[in-house]
């Protein structure tokens, strides 16, 4: 079935340092793919997205392209701050499977000022 | 406009009671998706609801079941409790008619469960 695999946590970072989270994924045909950020307390809030092979999602700093020769969605960041200190799940939604995500396991990234 | 809402947010049941979870989701959004976040099995997917119906289902036991109301507001009820469901279920809604998957779907905050 289809799975997503993350690097392991947690990441310690200074500030401006610069951010990957491996993500890799296993799925037939052409899934959705996503990063989801979790900050304490809350529930989960959308980072960004791409739907299809060599789309790039980008927001707040964050980017991320769909490779699908690699079968992978790599989160970046150039310079991360205190603030972006959370957890972070990449997730794939398959084709046609509605509401369904299968998320990674998730990987918590704190920055150290 | 208002995002997804659940409540109640933090509950406290013992072993063997039965709980019941409820969704608002955002307006507009005919599908809603529960899910189960726990430290050791992460995110897993319990079920979806469009327009009343189950669309999906994700591998639980029977004890775990939902519906969905025609104002789209979905309930999720977990019988005889066990330790083990202690969690955050969270429950999240999109448009529910897409099928290149590019719609997002929006989480609520969750609600946190203890079973003592």
């Amino acid at each position: 079935g289809d799975s997503v695999t993350q690097m392991e946590g947690p990441v310690t970072l200074s500030e401006e340092a610069f951010l990957t989270i491996n993500c890799t994924y296993t799925a037939t045909g052409y899934p959705s793919l996503f990063w989801y950020v979790q900050y304490p307390g809350e529930g989960l809030q959308l980072l960004l997205k791409a739907t299809k092979a060599d789309d790039k999602g980008s927001n707040k700093g964050f980017e991320a392209t769909y490779r699908k020769e690699t079968t992978s969605f790599h989160l970046e960041k150039g310079s991360v701050q205190v603030s972006d200190s959370a957890v972070y799940f990449c997730a794939l939604r398959g084709y046609n499977q509605g509401g369904k995500l299968i998320f990674g396991q998730g990987t918590e990234l704190s920055v150290k000022p | 406009k208002a995002g997804v809402t659940q409540t109640p947010r933090y509950l406290i049941k013992t072993r063997g009671q039965q709980v019941t979870l409820s969704c608002s989701p955002i307006s507009g959004h005919r599908s809603v998706s529960w899910y189960q976040q726990t430290p050791g099995q992460g995110l897993q997917f319990l079920f979806e609801y469009f327009s009343e119906t189950q669309r999906n289902k994700g591998n639980f036991p029977g004890r775990f079941s939902g519906r969905q109301f025609s104002n789209s507001r979905s309930e999720m009820n977990v019988s005889t409790l066990e330790l083990g469901d202690s969690a955050l279920y969270l429950c999240a809604s999109w448009s529910g008619r897409d099928r290149s998957g590019a719609n997002v779907l929006t989480f609520g905050a969750g609600s946190r469960l203890t079973v003592l």
